[in-house]
């Protein structure tokens, strides 16, 4: 039981260029979510899952996309790096009843030069 | 007023002694409230969540929800260097976790 997996572990990138993070989940969580973590900023949330065939944006969605591939699998996107989008990245997950305790990740350390 | 706030930090401590983390928010209309450790370099852990007024203890570590003066407080007793991590306060502001908002964390030191 591996719980939240995320690859890869760490990605230099240059401005312009595109990746996607993968996430899964191994726990049968209806609910998946992409945070960013920075310094002094704390976790902000980028897009989240709530169910599979469903995602909405939240705090900070701009240059993101996201896809919940089914449910287990939720990854986000980076069309066009950018420096400001040099963070750590962590998904969680959570059943998304009314008990809703967030599993994280062990995160993706990015830097876009 | 930002909606989740917590000392910064560091907040030191004697091994041996309770340290005390402490976490207000704005919101009136949360629902459940949770406590993340975080090592230097790892992802936030789940320590403790509390849905009710009053205390819930959990081995070393209790969590403590005032709702109407909207507070919610951690302490480690017989704290030991190995706590010495950032604690993550979070508020779930609706039943079902989709508004879920962290603090900016409080560092704590753990003296030997």
């Amino acid at each position: 039981n591996a719980g939240v997996t995320q690859t890869p572990k760490f990605q230099v990138l240059k401005t312009g260029q595109s990746m996607t993070l993968q996430c899964a989940q191994d726990m049968n969580h209806n609910s998946m979510y992409w945070y960013r973590q920075d310094p002094g900023m704390g976790l902000r949330l980028i897009y989240y899952s709530a169910s599979e065939g469903t995602t909405d944006k939240g705090e900070v969605p701009n240059g993101y996309n996201v896809s919940r591939l089914n449910k287990r699998e939720f990854s986000l996107r980076l069309e066009s790096a950018a420096p400001s989008q040099t963070s750590v990245y962590f998904c969680a997950s959570s059943a998304g009843t009314i008990n809703n305790e967030q599993f994280f990740g062990p995160g993706t350390r990015l830097t876009v030069l | 007023q930002k909606e989740v706030e917590q000392n910064s930090g560091p907040l030191s401590v004697p091994e041996g002694a309770i340290a005390s983390l402490n976490c207000t928010y704005s919101d009136r209309v949360s629902q459940s409230f949770f406590w993340y450790r975080q090592y230097s370099g790892k992802s936030p852990e789940l320590i403790m969540s509390i849905y009710s007024n009053g205390d819930k203890e959990d081995g070393r570590f209790t969590a403590q929800l005032n709702k109407a003066s909207q507070y919610v407080s951690l302490l480690i007793r017989d704290s030991q260097p190995s706590d010495s991590a950032t604690y993550l306060c979070a508020v779930n502001r609706d039943n079902y976790g989709q508004n879920f908002v962290f603090g900016p964390g409080t560092r704590l030191s753990v003296l030997p």
